[in-house]
Order: C-alpha cells, then sequence, then structure tokens
C-alpha cells in the first residue's frame, strides 16, 4: 500500500551518462518534491511542481532537471553525472488544500562508477 | 533563508528512559515543524507535527514543544524502546502553498536493551 514509490531502488550509472529517476504516486497530491541526502545528512530540497509549475531552489545545480507529465508522475534526470552526484533521492508529495504534511518516498539511491 | 539546528547529533539512552531533540530556527516566519523519523534504506516518515499557534503537541509516547519566543522546539520520546532506534529529522517552513521543509543535522538516536 505504498503511496510514494521510487523507482529503481538502486540505480548505478557511469560518470557523465545521463540518468532517471522516477517517482510515483497514489495519493493525488497536486505538490511533488525532490530532495537530494547524501550519505550522513539531512535531506537539502532541489526542486518542487505544484501542479505544472516547476520550482527550482536557487542553488540546484543546472546539471539536475524535473519532468512531470501527469498528476500521478515526476522524473528527476541528472544530465552528466559527477562523482558528486552519489546520493539518495528522496520524493515526496503534499497536499496544499488542506494543510496536509509530505509523504516521502523510500528513495533512489544513486551510485556513479 | 531559513537555518535549522539540531541537537545532539547521537543520542544514547537504555530503554524505558525518555529522549529529548532539541532544535532552533532563524526565521520567525516559519509556521511550521514536523519531525522525521528515518530508518535504514528508507524514506523520512513524519512522527508529529506542530504549527506556531500551537505551544504543545502529544501523540502517545511522543510529544513536541515549541516555543516561538526563543525559536526553538524540542522531540520528547517517553518510555523509549528499541524500535525508537533511528535518525531523526526537525524541520521547519512555512505552512503556506508548497512546503519547503528546511531539515536540521540528524539525530542518531539509540535505544540500549
Amino acid at each position: 500500500d505504498a503511496m510514494v514509490i521510487q523507482n529503481p531502488r538502486y540505480q548505478v550509472t557511469q560518470f557523465g551518462k545521463p540518468v532517471t529517476l522516477s517517482c510515483s504516486q497514489t495519493l493525488n497530491h497536486n505538490v511533488m518534491y525532490w530532495y537530494q541526502q547524501k550519505s550522513s545528512q539531512a535531506p537539502k530540497l532541489l526542486f518542487h511542481y505544484y501542479d505544472k509549475d516547476f520550482n527550482n531552489e536557487a542553488d540546484t545545480p543546472d546539471n539536475f532537471q524535473s519532468r512531470r507529465p501527469n498528476t500521478s508522475f515526476c522524473f528527476l534526470d541528472i544530465r552528466s553525472p559527477g562523482l558528486g552526484d552519489a546520493a539518495m533521492y528522496l520524493c515526496a508529495t503534499s497536499r496544499i488544500h488542506d494543510n496536509q504534511p509530505q509523504h516521502f518516498g523510500d528513495g533512489t539511491r544513486l551510485s556513479i562508477l | 533563508g531559513e537555518n535549522v539546528e539540531q541537537h545532539p547529533s547521537t543520542l544514547s539512552v537504555q530503554e524505558g528512559d525518555s529522549a529529548v531533540i532539541k532544535c532552533t530556527y532563524s526565521d520567525s516566519a516559519s509556521n511550521y515543524f514536523p519531525w522525521y523519523k528515518q530508518e535504514l534504506g528508507k524514506g523520512p516518515q513524519l512522527i508529529i507535527d506542530i504549527r506556531s499557534n500551537v505551544g504543545e503537541k502529544k501523540d502517545q509516547r511522543i510529544a513536541v514543544t515549541l516555543n516561538k519566543t526563543a525559536k526553538h522546539f524540542s522531540l520528547h520520546i517517553t518510555e523509549t524502546q528499541p524500535e525508537d532506534s533511528a535518525v531523526y529529522f526537525c524541520a521547519a517552513s512555512m505552512f503556506q502553498g508548497a512546503q519547503k521543509l528546511v531539515f536540521g543535522q540528524g539525530t542518531r538516536l539509540t535505544i540500549n536493551p
């Protein structure tokens, strides 16, 4: 009965090779978020979608992009992964209209070879 | 922007004792303070949250207190159990529209049987 589903759970890519991580939700929430969490650190917000409106954090590198083709799905694209991009990537959702808290998926752990 | 400091970074308590984790925030405009528990290999799970119009909230063994004047909030876990062992994160944001959570650095809580 997972509500925020991230695939794959583990992803290995080569240095510089584009990679896409996916997130889907069954909650029908209108906001979807992507966080980066490096080892033993706190999650850090990269960007979020409010419906179809994309909102980038000021310090998110240009290497990171996102797509949200519909309410249920959101993708994180890393155009040219570097060794410093190895991390856990967390997707979360929330619904604005009744002030519900964020729900997180279990993340995708990305390794760079 | 918002900055959240969390202490201690590690905490070890005997089973049955209480655990307290403290956070301070910098932006007086923040009005929403959730606490998340993260187990190994999983995403953060909301355990309790509080809004700035409330000073204290309790849910069974877990309580959160908020001091808006001093800009700090605390998590209290009573009668700790081995399954409480995890990393705990506090966070702060404006609960208005999308929740741009800023997390504290995390506390690794270990419950010793």
